[in-house]
């Protein structure tokens, strides 16, 4: 079955300063992946996605991600955090092709981000 | 508005009886999900449609049951609810399996 690591349940840091949240998956074949961010008392909401293609891909709000499949990593990294950042943010999988596991999201535990100011 | 609703938001309930949480989408979408969220545990998916008619098994169908005979409405049936089922429950909705989800606001569920 899937998995999905998310390195650190909690990463506290200043405001301005640059973050990365690390995610790692375990998976033989083609992979889809997603960051998506809970904001408190409401549902989530995707950053952004990989499907196939360049392996950077830019979000919303400043955010960006690096999919490499050799290390079967998926971070999330900004360069400089708001305390609107605040949240708790998912990493999450899928596997692509067509089989039966279509349908199946894996979501990683969660990273909480806390920006001080 | 494209929207994902469920009802009720929050509920109390004693154990073993019947209740349905529904899930309404208004944006034609096929898929539809239903997530668990518990504290230290992230999300997990408890079943999936990929279609009217058509659904599957996530990662803790226990204890659940789903219909999908129109494609907006998802409804989650908890047969005999257990103190175990307490939980933050999430419908999610996308045009395909691959896409974005769209996710409801969530239905703070306690069983005493």
């Amino acid at each position: 079955a899937q998995s999905v690591t998310q390195l650190d349940s909690q990463v506290p840091v200043f405001e301005e300063a640059p973050v990365e949240l690390r995610c790692n998956y375990s998976s033989s074949v083609s992979v889809y992946l997603f960051w998506y961010v809970q904001y408190p008392n409401q549902g989530l909401q995707l950053l952004l996605k990989y499907l196939s293609g360049s392996t950077l891909v830019k979000g919303i709000n400043g955010f960006e991600a690096e999919f490499n499949k050799s290390q079967t990593s998926f971070h999330l990294r900004k360069p400089s955090v708001h305390i609107s950042d605040t949240a708790e943010y998912f990493c999450a999988v899928s596997e692509s092709g067509r089989g039966s596991t279509l349908g199946r999201l894996y979501f990683g535990r969660g990273t909480q981000l806390t920006v001080w100011p | 508005e494209a929207q994902v609703t469920q009802n009720p938001r929050y509920l109390i309930t004693v154990t073993g009886k019947k209740l349905t949480v529904t899930c309404s989408q208004n944006m034609n979408h096929e898929y539809m999900s239903w997530y668990r969220q518990d504290p230290g545990l992230g999300l997990r998916q408890i079943y999936y449609s990929m279609n009217v008619e058509v659904t599957d098994k996530g990662d803790v169908p226990e204890g659940y049951k789903v219909s999908r005979k129109e494609k907006r409405n998802f409804p989650l049936i908890l047969e005999s609810p257990s103190p175990n089922q307490t939980s933050l429950y999430f419908c999610a909705s996308s045009s395909q399996a691959r896409d974005e989800q769209y996710f409801g606001p969530g239905t703070r569920l306690t069983v005493t």
